[in-house]
């Protein structure tokens, strides 16, 4: 398995403004991945975030708007610009780990973002 | 594309089984994982199955047929505290593309 943490775990924003939130891993993973989940609403997925490379974005989803960070094998940041009453949501990171099951793996997510922009 | 349809709601009754399908039509998949998501919480990981047949894990289990775009996540002895949405979601290096979702309610 692994722990994820993130940080903030919530956080009231203006319209306008930006935040960052930081997502850290405890062990080394090839791929992390951050997700957007609006109120009522399932798991979207905004991008994968590559160790030493840009990003890739899923259909919807800009660099510009979220920008992410992928310094090393254990870290992460997406940043939400230019902040909308539309944006707020739990953002979520995930990694997958060898589940130790020959081909198998599992994925798990951290404990999420809560956004509100006002 | 991907389309993934799963019940919008069940409601099961406290030391019963139930079984949530999950069905999808998609080019192709590395593999199906289930979720379950608490109110106000993350995700977390119940079970993944890249082969067809069934993966059982305690009072979960998770069913895959891929020749029918078919899944299950069968629970037993449901407990209060199973109450909770359940997430099917394909992956596809390492992306995963979720379903709805389903809420389950489990009364005494």
């Amino acid at each position: 398995s692994a722990v994820i943490s993130q940080k903030p775990s919530r956080d009231i924003c203006q319209r306008g403004t930006s935040l960052t939130i930081q997502c850290q891993v405890d062990s080394q993973v090839t791929m992390m991945f951050w997700y957007r989940q609006q109120p009522g609403q399932s798991l979207t997925l905004i991008a994968t975030a590559n160790q030493g490379s840009e990003a890739t974005y899923e259909s919807g989803f800009v660099i510009d708007k979220f920008p992410i960070s992928r310094p090393n094998l254990t870290f992460s940041t997406l940043t939400v610009s230019n902040m909308s009453p539309e944006d707020s949501s739990i953002y979520l990171c995930s990694v997958d780990v060898e589940g130790g099951r020959g081909s198998s793996y599992e994925q798990y997510f951290g404990p999420g973002t809560r956004l509100t922009v006002t | 594309g991907q389309n993934i349809d799963q019940p919008t709601e069940m409601t099961a009754t406290e030391g019963a089984i139930v079984q949530i399908n999950c069905t999808y039509q998609t080019s192709g998949f590395n593999g199906l994982f289930w979720y379950q998501q608490h109110a106000g919480e993350a995700p977390t990981f119940l079970s993944y199955n890249v082969l067809d047949g069934l993966e059982e894990k305690g009072r979960f289990s998770s069913f895959l047929s891929r020749s029918k775009g078919y899944s299950y996540l069968l629970l037993k002895e449901l407990q209060m505290k199973d109450s909770a949405s359940y997430l099917c979601a394909l992956s596809n290096t390492g992306k995963l593309i979720f379903g709805q979702g389903t809420t389950l309610q489990v009364k005494p």
